[in-house]
């Protein structure tokens, strides 16, 4: 099945900008969605389709997505930020067919 | 207001079963897939099972739970059920219910968990 991988942590001062990867084989081909949770809450849908934002979510949050690795994108960091960021495809035509990155924890230093 | 609401978590020991439901409210649920995502103890997201809109004609398991696990939904009550049987102390986690939504199926809407822990 198709696989995922992020970094398990990245680290961003207050105000600066974090940048948090998923590689996947030829992943521009597909749509990523990425999701924030926060300690003991449930996943918050924060970028879909690579770079559409739901509504509620700050325009600080973008993403991109191309080659063989998708992007969020999180502008002017703000300490409610930290939290574990997730990457997701769809992988169609697969008994598979959700697809979550491994997970990063981003602090804000 | 889009609402998901799981239930039927608790404590089994292993071997045992366990019948989680999610209610929702607030969407035309018979338009959406519906499916199950994991998160033991301090580790990731893990998808556990879809099932497709209307009938659900079309369901679908990650390996670790094939053959174990079965989805089901009820379009009459508004609610998909996971039922599990053959419990292992490995399935212990937090079982999120969440629409999947767009041509794509974004995870837009969660319910906040139930947790199953399986233990001696």
């Amino acid at each position: 099945s198709y696989v995922l991988t992020q970094p398990p942590s990245v680290s961003v001062a207050p105000g600066k900008t974090a940048r948090i990867t998923c590689g996947g084989n030829n992943i521009e081909s597909k749509n990523v969605h990425w999701y924030q949770q926060k300690p003991g809450q449930a996943p918050v849908l924060v970028v879909y389709d690579d770079r559409d934002r739901p509504s509620g979510i700050p325009e600080r949050f973008s993403g991109s997505n191309s080659g063989n690795t998708a992007t969020l994108t999180i502008s002017r960091v703000e300490a409610g930020d930290e939290a574990d960021y997730y990457c997701q495809v769809w992988d169609s035509g697969s008994d598979h067919p959700w697809v979550f990155g491994g997970g990063t924890k981003l602090t804000v230093l | 207001e889009v609402q998901l609401v799981e239930s039927g978590g608790g404590l089994v020991k292993p071997g045992g079963s366990l019948r989680l439901s999610c209610a929702v409210s607030g969407f035309t649920f018979s338009d959406y897939c519906m499916n199950w995502v994991r998160q033991a103890p301090g580790k990731g997201l893990e998808w556990v099972s879809s099932i497709s809109y209307r009938s659900g004609s079309f369901t679908y398991y990650a390996a670790s739970v094939k053959g174990r696990f079965t989805i089901s939904r009820d379009n009459a009550k508004n609610a998909v059920v996971l039922q599990m049987k053959s419990l292992r102390v490995e399935d212990t986690a937090v079982y999120y219910c969440a629409r999947g939504a767009g041509s794509y199926y974004r995870g837009d809407s969660w319910g906040q968990g139930a947790l199953v822990t399986v233990s001696s």
